[in-house]
């Protein structure tokens, strides 16, 4: 079974803090996604990445970066965490061309 | 931009009944994929079915199934003989043919009643 996990199921970080998602994956797919989903907009894609240390901006890259220094780990940074980024944060992964693969979410609030 | 517009927001069954959840989506390409994706209420996303636009024949999968109408751009669901477990937000996603990228609608959530 494809296994994509996240390190936190909840955070709660304050407004200017630098936060880190991790998330990773356990069958050597070279895709790997970060999503945001808000109530009424779905799900919608802030970055990918399709190889190691290679990224592509998404739908809304703004106030976030990415990192993929190994294939199998993917991490999503808030330079400085803003309240409107408030939200839960998808990981997902796949081989090219094939289904992609969930984590669990993180629900990340910004006070 | 392709987009995918879910226009129900909520939709409510009863326990072995019948419902429809609709989707359309706009596009230009004559090749891609549909699918829809379920997400219970611990937050995982599961693949549920999924439709290649080159096929004519519909998706079935067990209880689900898709209404697939290339002209008009429309992609339902339909789960026959509802059950608790289905009781959860779906959405409705589009991906180019030779590409990785989902382009999500907004969701419906499902409720199932005993």
């Amino acid at each position: 079974d494809v296994k994509v996990t996240q390190s936190s199921r909840y955070l709660v970080k304050r407004t200017g803090e630098k936060v880190f998602l991790e998330c990773v994956q356990d069958m050597d797919h070279e895709n790997m996604f970060w999503y945001r989903q808000d109530p009424g907009l779905g799900l919608r894609l802030i970055y990918f990445s399709y190889d190691v240390k290679m990224k592509e901006k998404g739908d809304i890259p703004e106030g976030y970066s990415v990192s993929r220094e190994k294939k199998e780990r993917f991490s999503l940074i808030l330079e400085s965490a803003s309240t409107n980024q408030t939200s839960m944060y998808l990981c997902a992964s796949s081989l090219e061309g094939y289904e992609q693969y969930f984590g669990p979410g993180t629900r990340l609030t910004v006070t | 931009a392709q987009t995918v517009t879910q226009s129900q927001p909520e939709m409510s069954v009863q326990e072995a009944e019948t419902v429809t959840l609709s989707c359309t989506y706009d596009t230009s390409e004559s090749d891609y994929y549909l699918f829809w994706y379920k997400q219970p209420p611990s937050g995982q996303m599961i693949l549920v079915i999924r439709q290649e636009a080159y096929k004519q024949q519909n998706a079935t999968e067990n209880r689900f199934s898709v209404n697939f109408q290339k002209a008009a751009k429309s992609f339902s669901l339909k789960i026959s003989d509802s059950q608790l477990g289905d009781a959860a937000m779906y959405f409705c996603a589009y991906r180019r043919y030779a590409g990785n990228k989902l382009t999500f609608g907004g969701g419906t959530r499902v409720l199932v009643k005993p």
